[in-house]
């Protein structure tokens, strides 16, 4: 299975403690993105990142959540001191190039519970 | 600010009808508009993607249309099936780097 892949599917943490969620774009993308969905709510854009680079991270918040994606291995999404509000799903996208003409392929999400 | 706004939360359908959603954007000319179909449990799936210059696109029982005066986009699915049921995203690019703005999404559910 050559698609965006996501880990873990689900998380729980409790409040304070910090959650790494992992992506793994498809063969060949180079443009990782991040979004979270609250209940009810839509898709939010959180962080765009090419390799070694964040590009875009005017939708994530300034405290506690930082993105890389590294020259090796998966992007990640850092949360530190986790609240009950952070609980959501967060899904990555990935595609081969920054045009506004690709479609963006998804992977399945991690489901971050805060207790 | 930019703002999309798909008006039906849910819409219920039998078996063999056509579907239509709505798709309206404000305060925004997009040059793309994309449709996604999202399943409980799973990340959105690309459909369809249209230009503002294209006012039609079909691929199989869906067509897009794309009006950019009234800045509304229909989605449509004939001799809809069970296995259409799911939630319906459209989306635009909202800025120069490629993020995509969702609409909240219409969940579709087709009755046998």
């Amino acid at each position: 299975n050559a698609g965006v892949m996501q880990n873990p599917r689900h998380l729980v943490r409790r409040r304070g403690q910090e959650a790494r969620l992992r992506c793994s774009p498809m063969k060949g993308h180079s443009h990782v993105y991040w979004y979270r969905q609250l209940p009810e709510e839509g898709l939010k854009f959180m962080v765009y990142l090419q390799k070694e680079n964040i590009i875009d991270e005017s939708g994530m918040p300034k405290e506690r959540f930082s993105a890389e994606f590294p020259k090796e291995g998966p992007s990640i999404l850092r949360i530190q001191q986790v609240v009950r509000g952070d609980s959501a799903a967060y899904f990555c996208a990935s595609s081969p190039s920054m045009t506004d003409n690709q479609p963006q392929h998804f992977g399945d999400g991690t489901r971050l519970s805060i207790l | 600010s930019q703002k999309i706004e798909q008006n039906s939360e849910a819409l219920n359908i039998q078996e063999g009808k056509t579907a239509t959603l709505t798709c309206n954007y404000t305060n925004y000319s997009p040059a793309y508009l994309q449709w996604y179909r999202q399943d409980p449990g799973r990340g959105p799936v690309f459909l369809l993607l249209i230009r503002e210059n294209e006012k039609e696109k079909r691929k199989e029982r869906l067509k897009v249309t794309f009006d950019t005066t009234l800045k509304q986009s229909l989605f449509h699915i004939t001799a809809s099936q069970p296995a259409d049921s799911a939630t319906y995203l459209c989306a635009l690019v909202g800025g120069s780097q490629g993020n995509l703005i969702f609409g909240k999404g219409t969940k579709l559910s087709v009755k046998p």
